[in-house]
């Protein structure tokens, strides 16, 4: 059966710092990956998407950037944290078949 | 308007009762449709596929409303562990899967 892990799983950061989550999944090849944001009482941003390696799509103009250096590793960067970082950053996984995407444990960040 | 809209609640409701929610979408070339469960601070889960038909998983129901945009979600019998945010997810057309999710709607049960 297919997992998608993240970590860590909590993060607390100063303004400025730099950033980088990580996310992988087991159990399938050539999957979608999404990176998505949900603020607190807040829905899901869709931030970053990607259907193969190296190739990656932004959603939403930000300081932050993701990679994909294998076909199951995603991972979320920035340079330079922002207060309004702060939030849940979910990971995501579809088959490239189908439509339903299956979501990691996520990692809370707060930037202070 | 909104591209994916759900009544936030609460909705408050003892046990055994049964509660609905509703969902709807603003692009009548919507695909597909989902319902998932968020308890606090966990991610997403899953929940289930609505399909044209509709269908149903024990005691769940989801139904598809093509001709008035909207999609629900029925909960009978409810249970303790039924409290959750219920969000609603449409898939438009496109190449690469995108999926956008309602804010939620958050579901209390009542002892």
């Amino acid at each position: 059966s297919q997992t998608i892990h993240q970590w860590p799983a909590t993060l607390v950061q100063p303004v400025g710092s730099p950033l980088s989550l990580e996310c992988t999944v087991e159990g399938t090849s050539n999957p979608n990956l999404y990176w998505y944001r949900q603020a607190a009482g807040r829905g899901l941003q869709l931030l970053f998407y990607s259907v193969g390696i190296g190739q990656i799509s932004s959603e939403v103009p930000q300081n932050l950037s993701a990679s994909r250096p294998q076909d199951r590793q995603f991972i979320l960067s920035s340079k330079k944290l922002l207060l309004s970082d702060s939030g849940f950053y979910l990971c995501a996984w579809a088959d490239r078949r189908f439509y339903e995407q299956y979501f990691g444990p996520g990692t809370r960040l707060t930037v202070t | 308007r909104k591209e994916v809209e759900q009544d936030p609640g609460p909705f408050n409701v003892p046990e055994g009762a049964t509660v609905a929610f509703n969902c709807t979408y603003s692009n009548s070339a919507s695909q597909s449709f989902f319902w998932y469960r968020q308890d606090c601070r966990k991610e997403p889960k899953l929940l289930m596929s609505v399909y044209s038909s509709g269908n149903e998983d024990g005691r769940f129901t989801a139904q598809l409303n093509r001709a008035s945009q909207y999609i629900s979600l029925l909960i009978r019998d409810s249970k303790l562990s039924d409290s959750a945010t219920y969000l609603c997810a449409v898939t438009f057309s496109g190449g690469y899967q995108k999926v956008t999710f309602g804010t939620g709607t958050k579901l209390q049960v009542i002892p």
